[in-house]
Order: C-alpha cells, then sequence, then structure tokens
C-alpha cells in the first residue's frame, strides 16, 4: 500500500513570507500523480498543485510550487508571498491511475497559520 | 449546479440508527469517490463509482457500510446500525473521466454518532 507523510502537524509563517511543507510517500509504482490539497474551515478539499511523476519538470501554479524528488520519494509544497487566505489544513496526496479510477491516499494534512 | 453538493451537511444520530448520505456530483462527471475523514486525520478511500458501477468498495471500513448510484448521477451512501466510530465528515468527489482528470470535492457531511 502506498503511504503518504506529512511530518509537520503545524506550521506557522508571516504574511508576504515563504512556508514550505513537507510531504514524504511510500510507493513501488513508476507511474502515479501528487497532489496538494488545501482544506479551509468549509470542508471542502480545493486542490492547490499536482506533478505526474513522469515528468521531472517541477509543477508551478502562481504562488505555490513544489519540489518534486523521484528518487527521494520527497514532494514538499513552496508557499510563496503568503496571504491570510492561504490559512488551512494542507493535505499531501498520492494517486495511481488504475482501472479503478485513482483513488487518492491522503497524509494526515498540516495546519498552516499565516501571521499579520 | 456548479460543484459538487452533499446533504445533509451535518448529521446527529443516536447509536444503532440508520443514515443515508447524498452526493450530487458535477453534471456530466463520470466517476465518484467517497472519502471518510475522522477528526484530525486526512481522508481515507472508501469506494469509486464509474457511471452506475461500483467498481471498488475495498474502503468500506464494514458490511454496515452500502454505497449507491442507480443511475450514474447522484449516490447515496448508507450506514446501517451506526456505532460511535462511524464519527467522522464523510466527503464526496466526482471527475470527468477516469484516469488523470482532478477531483472535485464537495463540503461533505458531519457525521456525528452519540
Amino acid at each position: 500500500a502506498q503511504t503518504v507523510t506529512q511530518s509537520q502537524p503545524e506550521m506557522s509563517v508571516q504574511e508576504a513570507e515563504t512556508v514550505t511543507l513537507s510531504c514524504t510517500y511510500d510507493t513501488s509504482e513508476s507511474d502515479y500523480y501528487l497532489f496538494w490539497y488545501k482544506q479551509p474551515p468549509s470542508r471542502q478539499m480545493i486542490l492547490v498543485i499536482r506533478q505526474e511523476a513522469y515528468k521531472q519538470q517541477n509543477a508551478t501554479e502562481n504562488r505555490f510550487s513544489v519540489n518534486f524528488q523521484k528518487a527521494a520519494k520527497s514532494f514538499s509544497l513552496k508557499i510563496s508571498d503568503s496571504q491570510l487566505g492561504d490559512a488551512a489544513m494542507y493535505f499531501c496526496a498520492y494517486g495511481r491511475n488504475s482501472n479503478s479510477g485513482y483513488a487518492l491516499n491522503f497524509g494526515k494534512g498540516t495546519s498552516l497559520l499565516v501571521t499579520p | 449546479g456548479a460543484g459538487v453538493s452533499q446533504s445533509p451537511r451535518y448529521k446527529v444520530a443516536k447509536r444503532g440508527q440508520d443514515v443515508a448520505l447524498r452526493c450530487d456530483p458535477i453534471s456530466g462527471h463520470v466517476s465518484l469517490f467517497w472519502y471518510q475523514q475522522a477528526l484530525g486525520q486526512g481522508p481515507e478511500f472508501l469506494t469509486y463509482f464509474q457511471n452506475e458501477a461500483q467498481l471498488d468498495k475495498s474502503g468500506l471500513p464494514s458490511d454496515r457500510f452500502f454505497a449507491e448510484r442507480p443511475e450514474g448521477s447522484v449516490s447515496t451512501l448508507k450506514i446501517q446500525r451506526t456505532q460511535q466510530e462511524d464519527s467522522a465528515v464523510y466527503l464526496c468527489a466526482s471527475s470527468s473521466r477516469t484516469g488523470d482528470s482532478p477531483l472535485h470535492f464537495g463540503n461533505g457531511t458531519r457525521l456525528t454518532v452519540t
């Protein structure tokens, strides 16, 4: 089974600063996807960024970027120019395409606090 | 609607009661997933539908859990004889096709079993 580990239960960052959230995963597959989801108090999971394992180039989405280290099975999220609205739970997730769609395995999450 | 809709938003059940949780996916979405999120944890996969076919139910924790999607759109997750350990947020997600298309999540149903 694929496991996803987020070793930081809570992180704090000042507004306008940069923060990095860590994620490691365990898999024997070569073809898979990695995701970062944001979950605000509304509970809705919002996709922040995704990375295909076969792509060497790190994904970026505006202020969000990842550092994907396939050999190390590491997938960290960097948030630049942090904003108050970035405060939420962040979940790293692993997805493997299969005949059953791709069920995501999530980590336990990191709570991000943004201070003014 | 514009997004995945789940109802009710909150549900309180007495231990032993049956509950039914509803998910309205985005219109036309082929794939539908149910996840269970316990307090302080990440979501855990329960079951997956492709249209009306339930292709994977390996995550359902016991035979008290049953899901259906009879017409390939709305899905219902039913929990029989609820137990306290069933208390969690139940999230539904849909995507436009199989494979790597992104998942759209609903706001979930928070179930509390007393």
